[in-house]
């Protein structure tokens, strides 16, 4: 089955405690990105790739860092977190610019 | 900056109801459109992804379309159903075709 995956899906931890989000798709996309969703803010991008080995910063990329060192593979790195990264995060692909995005099922993150 | 706008916010129908959902958006150079629906606390389904190109889009009880000049785009969704409940996400590409722009999303409920 096509999809999008995304470890853990639900997360509480600590202020400054380093975390990673893992994401893999199995569809052979090269396009990969984060997003966040909070109430009253929408969806944002956090950060995307294009292909391995190229990443970019999306509209809300401070405190975040990614790696795409393989092309299934999009984890997100937070590397000291914060209350203000309390958030649902959403991983997705498609297989090129500007088509048809498919969504994971979403990491739902507490940071105290 | 490009920013989408859903009317109404929320909407309750009975079932059997044909219906409009809106979208609009600030930008009219858009790459590509795509409607989600989301259910409550999980992820992001693709519905239908409108390019720009076009100016309309089917998929079963869905049609929808979408009209540049005027920075709007429209899903009809046909003889509602009670599991057609849920929030309705409407989203246009950047005009780098790297990020997709978020509306807020209408809730929808349908009653039986």
């Amino acid at each position: 089955e096509a999809q999008v995956t995304q470890n853990p899906r639900y997360l509480i931890t600590v202020t400054g405690k380093k975390l990673t989000v893992t994401c893999s798709q199995n569809m052979n996309h090269e396009y990969m990105s984060w997003y966040r969703q909070d109430p009253g803010l929408g969806l944002r991008q956090i950060y995307y790739s294009m292909n391995v080995e190229v990443t970019d910063k999306g509209d809300v990329p401070e405190g975040y860092k990614v790696s795409r060192k393989e092309k299934r593979n999009f984890p997100l790195i937070l590397e000291s977190p914060s209350p203000n990264q309390t958030s649902l995060y959403f991983c997705a692909s498609s297989q090129n610019r500007a088509e048809t995005q498919y969504f994971g099922p979403g990491t739902r993150l507490l940071v105290l | 900056k490009q920013e989408v706008t859903q009317i109404p916010a929320a909407l309750s129908v009975p079932e059997g109801e044909n219906l409009v959902l809106n979208c609009s958006f600030t930008d009219s150079a858009i790459y590509n459109l795509q409607w989600f629906r989301q259910d409550p606390g999980k992820g992001l389904t693709s519905l239908l992804l409108i390019q720009s190109s076009q100016r309309e889009q089917t998929s079963g009880r869905l049609n929808a379309s979408l009209d540049k000049s005027s920075g709007r785009s429209t899903l009809y969704i046909a003889a509602s159903q009670p599991g057609d409940s849920a929030t309705y996400l409407c989203a246009v590409y950047n005009q780098a075709g790297t990020a997709l722009i978020f509306g807020k999303g209408t809730t929808l409920s349908v009653s039986s």
